[in-house]
């Protein structure tokens, strides 16, 4: 079945640095891909997404790009904010068939200091 | 604010119980998602609806079920509670049923079963 694979944190790292969450996916088809945000006590939000290879999703800073011969999704930003600590969620969905559940990485805990 | 909610949000309850967890979701949106986040399960999908039809299951317990109503609203009933229950239940929704589409997910429910 389909897996997501995202390194496993706890990540830390002070104001400004570079951050590089790797995620890497199994899926038949064309998955559609997913980065979600868990700020503490709060439900998933969207960051970003792609939908077909060798696109590149990017919002508030953060990028990442669907590479099919990788299998890969890796979640960058170049200057990360004490307010970005949060756990990050690797996602996709199925690309065929009518189930378009969700499947999750373990999510990586991020932690910004100042 | 995603405009998915979800009532109640905390749920205290005794082992050998039946909660009802509730969840609205987004103007318009068709299909509903129900995911259980556990610290030894991760993110896990449940039951998808779309438009008051089951759509998918995922890894669902024969004593969860659950139901979406014609004014769209679902309903997750758990019964027979156990300890290992105790999660915290998202429901998503989306407006329709596609790869690309989007899940906005609401502040989750965390039940605990004592």
């Amino acid at each position: 079945g389909d897996s997501v694979t995202q390194m496993e944190g706890p990540v830390t790292l002070s104001e400004e640095a570079f951050l590089t969450i790797n995620c890497t996916y199994t899926a038949t088809g064309y998955p559609s891909l997913f980065w979600y945000v868990q700020y503490p006590g709060e439900g998933l939000q969207l960051l970003l997404k792609a939908t077909k290879a060798d696109d590149k999703g990017s919002n508030k800073g953060f990028e990442a790009t669907y590479r099919k011969e990788t299998t890969s999704f890796h979640l960058e930003k170049g200057s990360v904010q004490v307010s970005d600590s949060a756990v990050y969620f690797c996602a996709l969905t199925p690309g065929g068939g009518s189930n378009y559940k969700l499947t999750f990485g373990k999510g990586t805990l991020l932690t910004v200091n100042p | 604010d995603s405009g998915v909610t979800q009532t109640p949000k905390h749920l205290i309850t005794a082992t050998g119980q039946r909660v009802t967890l509730r969840c609205s979701p987004r103007s318009g949106d068709l299909s509903v998602y129900w995911y259980q986040q556990s610290l030894d399960q991760g993110l896990q999908f449940l039951i998808q609806y779309y438009n008051g039809e089951e759509r998918a299951k995922g890894n669902i317990l024969e004593r969860f079920s659950a139901q979406q109503f014609p004014d769209l609203h679902s309903e997750l009933n758990l019964s027979s509670l156990e300890l290992g229950d105790s999660a915290l239940y998202f429901c998503a929704s989306s407006p329709r049923d596609r790869s690309y589409n989007e899940q906005f997910f609401g502040p989750g429910t965390r039940l605990t079963v004592l």
